[in-house]
């Protein structure tokens, strides 16, 4: 079984469009959490970190639910430049684990 | 930019060579992690150095070694090159080891003929 699973897409969503990825984790003692963007061949950029209380920042919101060893990402009001792989990681304390991310691509 | 840089960007090698892959970790940093990135894949932890020692190592065969300088820049080294070696290699470093969170240099892709 995979340390992080996410669901590859694609999503194709139109401009102004809200859409949230979701990311499952396997490993009940993982410390801390983080969505990261890829855009096409080039490197993964930290989006945000993810909190248990949830953190939001602007049209980007990010929620941990621990019981169900579940993240998610909510993209609000998307826009043509949010297009790009987004990654979810898991940090068990000494090692991050990357999901295979999620294609997200906005439509005029 | 997050200051963290990685030579060479490209290179290519055939099947059994030797290559050298190195990074500059961002300024503050004392600790940097080494992944392969297949096409359609997220990185693979390959291992991370902490203060010139090994802190953790991902599943990759002892073909596949590391080193920190005292000025907590990094080589990837990997022997024996197979085909799967064909990858980019990203770098990431981060403030300390554990939690903090990583920033990645631009990579190196590596194609293996």
């Amino acid at each position: 079984r995979k340390e992080v699973e996410q669901d590859p897409g694609p999503f194709n969503v139109p401009e102004g469009a809200t859409v949230a990825f979701n990311c499952t984790y396997s490993n009940s003692a993982s410390q801390s959490f983080f969505w990261y963007r890829q855009d096409c061949r080039k490197e993964p950029k930290l989006l945000m970190s993810v909190y248990s209380s949830g953190n939001e920042d602007g049209r980007f919101t990010a929620q941990l639910n621990r019981a169900s060893q579940y993240i998610s990402l909510l993209i609000r009001d998307s826009k043509l430049s949010d297009s790009a792989t987004y990654l979810c990681v898991v940090n068990t304390g000494n090692q991050f684990y990357f999901g295979t991310g999620t294609s997200l691509t906005v439509i005029p | 930019e997050t200051g963290v840089t990685q030579s060479p960007t490209h290179l290519i090698k055939t099947r059994g060579q030797q290559v050298t892959l190195r990074c500059s970790s961002q300024s503050g940093h004392n600790t940097v992690s080494w992944y392969q990135q297949a096409l359609g894949q997220g990185p693979q932890f390959i291992f991370q150095y902490y203060r010139e020692e090994e802190n953790g190592r991902g599943n990759f065969p002892p073909r596949f070694s590391g080193l920190q300088f005292p000025n907590y820049s990094s080589e990837l080294n990997v022997n024996a090159l197979e085909l799967d070696d064909s990858a980019l290699y990203l770098c990431a470093s981060s403030r300390d080891r554990g939690q903090e969170t990583q920033y990645f240099g631009p990579g190196t892709r590596l194609l293996v003929l």
